[in-house]
């Protein structure tokens, strides 16, 4: 079985630029959430989305877009990119929201 | 939402037994006990999950008392390999996503 495949693995961007990440799920897993890492800290939770639906959000602002595609595969949209969203993106997919399987992020860096 | 309080680092040797502990006072009925460990530049890797009483796996142990306040994540003759930041997180499985995630326990074994 496939694990979770996160791209680009790392990624420069300037501000005010938009991005798109991209993270293909486990064979198996219909939810998936997204995380925002900083240097030295622990993952904070973005949102998640299950069959294709956001079924749960983290204090992120609205420049933080997501999607969900049939296939369980999902995209992370952001706006307006500032410099304190330079972190490791991840993404983990479940089956119904138990235990979570991460990829290996992507890291971005805004200049 | 359960908050957690774990270590900010330990240090141990190749081949010693390593217990982490983390407290979690506000544990709630049906939140349970789950631990990440994190490479740097990796996503987490799901370790082992409780509810009471003790889990054990192939690669860890859990150990939870009767008021499950608190946990211990026990890892048997630690390697170097070991070297990683570990995540004690509190929750209901259910809804895992609103998993609040601390800073984690680097843990750092030496030869």
């Amino acid at each position: 079985e496939t694990g979770v495949t996160q791209s680009p693995t790392h990624l420069i961007k300037t501000r005010g630029q938009q991005v798109t990440l991209r993270c293909s799920s486990q064979s198996g897993h219909n939810t998936v959430s997204w995380y925002q890492q900083a240097l030295g800290q622990g993952p904070q939770f973005i949102f998640q989305y299950y069959r294709e639906e956001e079924n749960g959000r983290g204090n992120f602002p609205p420049r933080f877009s997501g999607l969900q595609f049939p296939n369980y595969s999902s995209e992370l949209n952001v706006n307006a990119l500032e410099l304190d969203d330079s972190a490791l993106y991840l993404c983990a997919s479940s089956l119904g929201g138990e235990r979570y399987t991460f990829g290996s992020g992507t890291r971005l860096t805004v200049v | 939402l359960a908050k957690t309080t774990q270590p900010i680092s330990m240090d141990s040797y190749e081949g010693q037994e390593v217990n982490i502990t983390c407290s979690h006072n506000n544990i709630a009925t049906n939140d349970y006990i789950t631990w990440y460990q994190q490479f740097p530049s990796q996503g987490p890797r799901f370790i082992i999950q409780g509810y009471k009483t003790k889990v054990t796996n192939e690669v860890a142990s859990l150990f939870i008392p009767a008021d499950r306040k608190s946990s211990t994540l026990s890892l048997p003759r630690v390697s170097l390999s070991d070297t990683a930041v570990y995540y004690c997180l509190v929750g209901d499985p259910a809804s895992n996503y609103q998993l609040i995630w601390g800073a984690g326990t680097k843990l750092i074994i030496k030869p």
